[in-house]
């Protein structure tokens, strides 16, 4: 089965400063991946997915990027944080009928 | 748009009491709904899924859902609960394709002792 690994796990950063957030994938081959994002008191929202190394489709427009330079591996990027960027975010890889997830990122903005 | 709306966001039972909660969907396609899981401190893990067929699926740790198309609905069950089923839940929706997940705000369930 799937293990879905994600780093860091917490994260403080300022506005204005720079953002990568890894996921590794592990036990699968040519996955689909997926980010998510948890607001504060809000449900999981799906920001992008890939089908591919190379191939992102964006769900919501936003202050975030994502790139799959590898196989098992999707990162998620921002130039410039905002303070709105500050969740919990999940990285998923879509197994037989459901979708498996990591540990998740905790991303505070301040 | 696919939405999908949980109606309770806290819940606080005491042990052994039945739990329901809520989940409604809007989509006009078929669809597959889950309710995912996720405890303190660990991953977001599914607990139920519904494809087709029976409409009223079981899933792990004696939970169990029932699946009416005419209300749109995919409500949670479960009739005694224990303090470890203290945890965050969210239904889900997948439709559209590439089994892109569309989830509720989630509700987080207290259960005393």
């Amino acid at each position: 089965s799937q293990t879905i690994h994600q780093w860091p796990a917490t994260l403080v950063q300022p506005v204005g400063s720079p953002l990568s957030l890894e996921c590794t994938v592990e036990g699968t081959s040519n996955p689909n991946l997926y980010w998510y994002r948890q607001a504060a008191g809000r449900g999981l929202q799906l920001l992008f997915y890939s089908v591919g190394i190379g191939q992102i489709s964006s769900e919501v427009p936003q202050n975030l990027s994502a790139s799959r330079p590898q196989d098992r591996q999707f990162i998620l990027s921002s130039k410039k944080l905002l303070l709105s960027d500050s969740g919990f975010y999940l990285c998923a890889c879509k197994g037989s009928e459901t979708q498996y997830f990591g540990p998740g990122t905790r991303l505070l903005v301040l | 748009a696919q939405s999908v709306s949980q109606h309770n966001h806290h819940v606080i039972l005491s042990e052994a009491a039945s739990l329901e909660l809520g989940c409604n969907y809007s989509y006009g396609g078929t669809v597959n709904l889950f309710w995912y899981v996720q405890y303190p401190g660990q991953h977001l893990q599914l607990l139920l899924k519904y494809f087709s067929g029976d409409p009223l699926v079981k899933g792990i740790k004696g939970f169990e859902a029932e699946f009416i198309k005419s209300k749109f609905s995919f409500n949670l069950r479960k009739p005694s609960v224990q303090w470890s089923d203290t945890a965050e839940y969210f239904c889900a929706v997948a439709g559209g394709g590439y089994n892109k997940l569309i989830f509720g705000a989630g509700t987080r369930l207290a259960v005393h002792p």
